[in-house]
């Protein structure tokens, strides 16, 4: 059964431009969220996907936008990148409904912008 | 969310039980107390969770206090591959913070021969 995966396991991009990642969750999961990892710090929450719809946004500009598939596969693109976004970005896969819904992590997509 | 605090660091020596708190002295009643630890530079692992009970499950033990004001983690046999981040989370099980996991800065576990 296999967990989380993301693609691609490393990225270097340039001030500006665009960048997509991947996601793919656990088996038998419905529900994506995405997190941001910066150096030495905590990982802050994205947003989550469930149906092919946003559910829930953190505190990111609308340069972060995310898409989920059918297959509820997910991706995460980021906008006119800038050097702070340069991060470990974190994929986590759960099942929507019931009092808890624990989440996966995959694990990640390291990022750096130049 | 409640807010979690927990001790920056811990050490301990290799197969005595690991014992890590977290208070989370304003949990309300439909929140969950997670835990999670990331090794570095690799996604977090989700080790346990609980409501009230304590849990047990193949990797640790939770102890939630009666009030639910605080927690402690135990790994019974630490290893050096247990050295990790160590995250207490509480989450919501309804509401507008039902998805997100909000992370603190967590403890860092080391594990000495």
């Amino acid at each position: 059964d296999a967990g989380v995966t993301q693609s691609p396991t490393h990225l270097i991009k340039t001030r500006g431009q665009q960048v997509t990642l991947r996601c793919s969750p656990k088996s038998g999961h419905d529900t994506v969220s995405w997190y941001q990892q910066a150096l030495g710090q905590g990982p802050q929450f994205i947003f989550q996907y469930y149906e092919e719809e946003e559910r829930q946004r953190g505190n990111f500009p609308d340069r972060f936008s995310g898409h989920q598939f059918p297959n509820y596969s997910s991706e995460l693109n980021v906008n006119a990148l800038l050097l702070g976004d340069s991060a470990l970005y974190l994929c986590a896969s759960s099942l929507y409904g019931g009092p808890t819904d624990t989440q996966y992590f995959g694990p990640g997509t390291r990022l750096t912008v130049l | 969310d409640a807010k979690t605090t927990q001790p920056p660091s811990m050490d301990c020596a290799e197969g005595r039980a690991a014992n890590l708190p977290c208070n989370h002295s304003t949990i309300s009643g439909n929140e969950y107390v997670y835990w999670y630890r990331q090794i570095h530079s690799q996604g977090p692992q989700y080790i346990i969770h609980g409501l009230k009970n304590n849990e047990t499950n193949e990797m640790a033990s939770l102890i939630i206090t009666e009030d639910r004001k605080s927690s402690t983690l135990i790994l019974p046999h630490a290893t050096l591959r247990d050295t990790a981040v160590y995250y207490c989370i509480v989450k919501g099980g309804g509401g507008t913070s039902y998805g997100k996991l909000t992370f603190g800065q967590g403890t860092i576990l080391t594990v000495h021969p």
